[in-house]
């Protein structure tokens, strides 16, 4: 199957700093790239969506300039959490889609745990 | 309004106690319904693509099934190793997530 792997995977910032998460495919070209942020218990919150080359696209509510996404290559995606808070404190996790197997499938990555001090 | 539903939302098991997970959807325009898998602390692994009522897929332990209005993940004789929570999501031209169901199977 189709392997993404993102890189953190647990990262401790102070309060104010900004934080950068890395999302790899690593066997396929991602022509779209998804953000979920998921909490303690809970389902996975889509944050926004990014095709190569263009600019994301932001669900209703999350902030644009505090997550910085981008979509640079078909197999990198970055998510940049600016100025971060304890309340930006999650779980993170990427999801990739493109042409290996059927395009609507999406694969995972392992998650990022952000704790925010 | 689309919606996709799971139940229950937890299920605990005796191993080896057969069982099925729903995932109800209210969605249009329907063009898959997938499972996955997630352990605590990690990202969901795929499962499962269905595209048209009436298909079925089946890997191992776990059977899906789709219906036009519902999904079902069928568990034989599962063993502790299934624990898990189980994830559905719809593809319309955006992609739902139910809210999982946790999987808790015991020796």
């Amino acid at each position: 199957g189709a392997v993404v792997s993102q890189h953190p995977s647990r990262v401790i910032c102070k309060s104010g700093t900004s934080v950068k998460i890395e999302c790899r495919s690593l066997d396929f070209q991602a022509t779209t790239m998804f953000w979920y942020r998921q909490f303690p218990k809970k389902s996975l919150m889509l944050m926004a969506t990014s095709n190569e080359g263009s600019k994301a696209t932001y669900e209703q509510g999350v902030e644009k300039d505090k997550f910085l996404i981008n979509h640079a290559s078909l197999t990198l995606s970055t998510l940049t959490v600016t100025s971060a808070h304890p309340e930006d404190s999650s779980f993170y996790i990427c999801s990739a889609r493109g042409r290996a197997g059927n395009s609507y499938e999406q694969y995972f990555g392992p998650g990022t745990r952000l704790t925010v001090t | 309004e689309d919606q996709v539903t799971q139940s229950p939302e937890a299920l605990r098991l005796q191993e080896g106690e057969s069982s099925s997970l729903n995932c109800s959807y209210t969605v249009s325009g329907l063009r898959g319904l997938f499972w996955y898998r997630q352990d605590p602390g990690k990202g969901p692994e795929f499962l499962f693509t269905l595209y048209s009522a009436g298909e079925e897929k089946e890997k191992e332990r776990l059977k899906a099934t789709l219906t036009k209005k519902e999904s079902f993940l069928h568990i034989t004789a599962p063993k502790p190793e299934d624990s898990a929570t189980y994830l559905c999501a719809v593809m319309t031209n955006q992609f739902y997530f139910g809210t999982g169901t946790s999987l808790t199977v015991i020796p």
